[in-house]
Parts: structure tokens; sequence; C-alpha cells
């Protein structure tokens, strides 16, 4: 009964592979996120949907391709993949309220080699 | 600059002491600022919010001054288990549309025995 749950936990793949991480969430919430974590362990926003709706898009490259089925899933599909991608990937959902809190997934460990 | 600014650490400290974090951020029409708490490979969680008249949970306090876009947490009487990366974030005005998250670098804590 995992809130936010995100798949894979690992991936490891080389350069230039595409690849997806999947994202479920089961708190009702109706927003979902996906944050990037660097080597330097800062975390950055990359999309926020709303209602399977794009509201933030962070200058993030378009070989990163977020997908929204229903309001419950978020995956993010990478195309080309680059070494620079190499990476913490954490989906997380919120109410649309702000102030509220955000549930983070485990993390999605990718490294490019 | 970054829009959320805090000091790196670590912060090295003995049990039972008290030790005090500090972050800044640049956008004056912020609405809502929390820290949250990493741990190593672990997702972010909530560790509390952060209101202008201050608040304090157990051992730990903290507090927000607008006018010098300034917020602070306490924590006293430090155990191991506090050994975490502590994260300042700020949600931005975005009037509505979304409940965005702001990640300071966060700042590393280490409680020595």
């Amino acid at each position: 009964d995992t809130a936010v749950s995100q798949t894979p936990k690992y991936l490891v793949t080389q350069m230039g592979n595409d690849k997806s991480i999947k994202c479920e969430q089961n708190l009702g919430h109706d927003t979902m996120y996906w944050y990037k974590q660097d080597s330097k362990k800062f975390l950055k926003i990359m999309f926020s949907y709303n209602n399977k709706e794009l509201i933030i898009n962070e200058t993030v490259p378009n070989r990163f391709s977020p997908k929204s089925p229903d309001k419950a899933h978020l995956n993010l599909h990478i195309n080309s993949l680059e070494l620079g991608d190499s990476a913490v990937y954490f989906c997380a959902s919120s109410p649309l309220q702000v102030g509220t809190e955000a549930f983070f997934g485990q993390g999605t460990r990718l490294t490019v080699v | 600059r970054k829009e959320v600014e805090q000091d790196p650490g670590p912060f090295n400290v003995p049990e039972g002491a008290t030790v005090a974090f500090n972050c800044t951020y640049s956008n004056s029409a912020s609405q809502s600022f929390f820290w949250y708490r990493q741990d190593c490979r672990k997702e972010p969680k909530l560790l509390m919010s952060v209101y202008s008249s201050g608040n304090e949970d157990g051992r730990f306090t903290a507090q927000l001054n607008r006018a010098s876009q300034y917020i602070s947490l306490l924590i006293r009487d430090s155990k191991l288990s506090d050994s975490a990366t502590y994260l300042c974030v700020v949600t931005p005005n975005y009037g509505g549309a979304t409940n965005k998250l702001i990640f300071g670098t966060g700042t590393l804590l280490a409680v020595q025995p």
C-alpha cells in the first residue's frame, strides 16, 4: 500500500538507449511531478501535471517526455540517453492546494554508461 | 543566484547539541515554506511546515522572517537519528495553478556519539 511507487528502482543503460520510468500514486492527489537529483544532491523540478495536464516544463530537453494516462499515473520516457542524464529521478504527488505536503516515491537511480 | 540558498555543511555535532540551519529565498512572493528531511539514498519527507508566527514540533523549531526572506530550523538535544540532509523548501505563487516545490541544496547534519 505504498503511497507513491515508481519503477524501476535502479536502471543501468548504455548511451543512446531509450528508457522509461513509471510512477503511480494511490493518494487521490491531483498533482504529480518529476524531480531530478543530480550528483551534487540538488533536487530540481522537471515537470508538473494537474489532472493529466502539463502545467510546468522546466526547460527540460525534449528527449524527456512525460505522459500522464490518468491522474494517478505519470511516466517519464527518455530518448537517446546521455551520460549527463545519470541521476536519481523522483516522482512525487500532492494535492493541488498550495502549501500542502508532497509525497515522494523511493526514486529511480539511473546510470548511463 | 539560486532561488533557495542553504549552507551545505556538513554540520558535525555531538549528541545532545543544539544546531541551527538557515535558509534564504529570493522570490518575495513565495507563499509556503517547509523543511524536508532526506536520509541517505532515500526520498525526501516533510519534517515540518514553517509559519510566520514560528512553530515548534518537539525538539524542532522553525521560524520564518518574510521581511528578510529568511527561514531557520533549530534542533535541540540532537540524536544520532537526526543525521540526515535538511532541505529548505519554498512554494512560489503560481496563482493556484500548481503546488510546485523549490528545494534548497540541503544542509548535511552528522550527529556524532
